[in-house]
């Protein structure tokens, strides 16, 4: 079975501009979670859905931060204007139903320069 | 109180030697504890995982213990090889209220094994 996907794997923009990220879940997963890292921050949550509804977006950052989930096979999370303290690794994890492990996705290096 | 505090930072064994990592918490409503480990350039992955009904559980060369009463929780890697070297993150978890499921993680810690 495939894992969790995440696209692009590196994103290089420029300070002002549109990020979109992009990831597909594992098959009959209902439950998203986007994360970010950071060596200074370690990995935070940034939201999490559940049957494509958005639960808890209290991660995140401040309001040029979006997320959304149109489907149970596709998430997005869009930074715009991106700036250069937005540059960290952004991690799509899932999960399926009451259990509780959670499986991650391979990551999106963003660096914004 | 949601937090999770992972000691030390990093840690530099030798091959064949023991990786102890540790970590403690507040929140007593959390009641599933589990380890990621984290290569460069990867997604962290589920390692090991115990609840607080246990005090040990084991898994080939990788055992956390877990003291409730203390509220702290390790990992031991017994026989370390060089390809263990990694980012080892201990979380944390409950199923009450808003925060269903939700994984708190510690700061992580680079484990070095040396050949």
């Amino acid at each position: 079975d495939a894992g969790v996907i995440q696209s692009p794997r590196h994103e290089v923009t420029e300070m002002g501009q549109e990020v979109t990220l992009r990831c597909k879940p594992i098959s009959g997963h209902d439950y998203l979670f986007w994360y970010r890292q950071t060596m200074m921050r370690g990995l935070e949550l940034l939201i999490y859905f559940n049957n494509n509804v958005p639960i808890d977006d209290s991660g995140m950052p401040e309001d040029r931060f979006s997320a959304k989930m149109p489907n149970a096979s596709f998430s997005t999370l869009k930074i715009q204007p991106s700036e250069p303290r937005d540059s960290a690794v952004y991690f799509c994890a899932s999960r399926k139903g009451a259990a509780y492990e959670q499986y991650f996705g391979p990551g999106t290096r963003l660096t914004v320069t | 109180q949601q937090q999770v505090k992972q000691s030390p930072q990093s840690l530099i064994v030798q091959k064949g030697g023991i990786s102890i990592i540790n970590c403690a918490y507040e929140n007593t409503a959390f009641d599933y504890f589990p380890w990621y480990q984290q290569f460069p350039g990867k997604g962290p992955a589920l390692l090991i995982a115990i609840r607080p009904d246990v005090s040990e559980k084991k898994e080939g060369r990788f055992t956390i213990s877990f003291n409730k009463s203390a509220k702290q929780f390790s990992l031991h890697i017994m026989d370390s090889q060089p390809g263990d070297s990694a980012t080892y993150f201990c979380a944390a978890s409950s199923k009450g209220g808003t925060s269903y499921g939700k994984l708190t993680f510690g700061q992580g810690t680079i484990l070095t094994v040396h050949p």
